[in-house]
């Protein structure tokens, strides 16, 4: 079985500081890793991913992620926030190993960049 | 290229009615899956398809069930609506060849 959890149901952060949301994961086999956002009354937005190789990752709109084997996490970071990134961002894990696509949601961390 | 749209957008259904949602995969997409997103919550996976076939389940009964067509368009069916399926209901399409799922903007459900 495949689990991820996100220890924040909210973060605050001053625009122009730096942001870390914080993912935490279980899978039987290597995980495939991945942050959506989701903007109110939205879909999700594809972020980031982590497949394999280099454990930092960069994203869209400045997000990067950094892959931990050993501590099982991939925390969202952004070095300077914007009030714009405000939203509701989800971590995903996928068995590599599995048969399926099956993705396994967090219950997401809203976001509050505070001007 | 088009992304992942899906119809309707809104929907209100009385306990016991059926209900279909449609979703159009992006262009090139051959594999689409569902997923359930309770208020407060994550989304949920219900199932994937790949060529018109299920490919993978999570934790959801036979009442839900869906089709993939050979266009890559896909529907889900939900029979027998309890009030527990109140969700915003999200489809998402990918490549077989590609790791990240991209979703449509989701059908909001309510059942009274």
């Amino acid at each position: 079985a495949q689990s991820v959890a996100q220890p924040e149901d909210q973060v605050n952060v001053a625009e122009g500081n730096p942001l870390t949301v914080k993912c935490t994961y279980s899978v039987s086999g290597n995980p495939y890793l991945f942050w959506y956002v989701q903007y109110p009354n939205r879909g999700l937005q594809f972020l980031l991913k982590y497949i394999t190789g280099d454990n930092l990752v960069k994203g869209s709109y400045g997000f990067e992620a950094e892959f931990n084997k050993s501590q099982t996490s991939f925390h969202l970071k952004k070095p300077s926030a914007l009030v714009s990134d405000s939203a509701l961002y989800f971590c995903a894990v996928r068995d590599s190993g599995a048969g399926s696509y099956q993705l396994t949601f967090g219950k997401g961390t809203k976001l509050s960049v505070i001007p | 290229e088009t992304g992942v749209t899906q119809s309707p957008t809104h929907l209100i259904k009385t306990r016991g009615q059926q209900v279909t949602l449609r979703c159009s995969s992006q262009s090139g997409h051959n594999t689409v899956s569902w997923y359930q997103q309770a208020l407060g919550q994550g989304p949920q996976f219900i199932f994937q398809y790949y060529r018109e076939e299920e490919n993978g389940r999570g934790n959801f009964p036979p009442r839900f069930s869906g089709l993939q067509f050979p266009n890559y368009s896909s529907e889900l069916n939900v029979n027998a609506l309890e009030l527990d399926d109140s969700a915003l209901y999200l489809c998402a399409s990918s490549l077989v060849s590609t790791y990240e799922q991209y979703f449509g903007p989701g059908t909001r459900l309510t059942v009274t």
